[in-house]
């Protein structure tokens, strides 16, 4: 089973900034996924990312605010862009294997 | 994908059974169920899936009905360990998630 981390595990962030999420597989996959789920909600898929091509996103969900970066088969970052209290989350990476998804540690991020 | 349905919480107590329900009343033929559950501040963590059979593991088994519109995730000997957020999810794809509210389960001491 892939294991997975985050970095950060949290930050508090001002409004205005952005913050660059890490996400970190044990093994190489295809697909990496980038999910939010914002207090108290279940989880809101953000994006897809493929090595070598641009990321897919859900519907609501835009590049600008949302860039995703995917230098190679382990390693994806999710970038927040000019942050609001709005974007106060937790922000997950996962990667599908053998019809399970594995899912990260999770990114705590609170805008203030 | 079809929509689910399950309750908002249950409790179960330690050492017995746990039975959670799903309705997928509109689940297509070549749609899966499978169950997923979030620990507390935790990323969620893959139970079990299934198609038409029921299916067991070492975590769970998964009783889907006959005409595959309901289905229930069995933990059979619950601990407080199993306390956590049960999501069932209907699709085609094991890449294409959607995550709805989910169950609420507390097992009682």
């Amino acid at each position: 089973s892939a294991v997975i981390s985050q970095k950060p595990s949290r930050d508090i962030c001002q409004r205005g900034t952005s913050l660059t999420i890490q996400c970190q597989v044990d093994s190489q996959v295809t697909m990496m996924f980038w999910y939010r789920q914002q207090p108290g909600q279940s989880l809101t898929l953000i994006a897809t990312a493929n090595q070598g091509s641009e990321a897919t996103y859900e519907s609501g969900f835009v590049i600008d605010k949302f860039p995703i970066s995917r230098p190679n088969l382990t390693f994806s970052t999710l970038t927040v862009s000019n942050m609001s209290p709005e974007d106060s989350s937790i922000y997950l990476c996962s990667v599908e294997e053998s019809y399970e998804q594995y899912f990260g540690p999770g990114t705590r991020l609170t805008v203030t | 994908d079809a929509k689910t349905t399950q309750p908002t919480s249950m409790d179960c107590a330690e050492g017995r059974a746990a039975n959670l329900p799903c309705n997928h009343s509109t689940i297509s033929g070549n749609e899966y169920v499978y169950w997923y559950r979030q620990i507390h501040s935790q990323g969620p963590q893959y139970i079990i899936h299934g198609l038409k059979n029921n299916e067991t593991n070492e975590m769970a088994s998964l009783i889907i009905t006959e005409d595959r519109k309901s289905s229930t995730l069995i933990l059979p000997h619950a601990t407080l360990r199993d306390t956590a957020v049960y999501y069932c999810i209907v699709s085609r794809n094991p890449r294409q998630l959607t995550f709805g509210s989910g169950t609420q389960l507390t097992v009682l001491p």
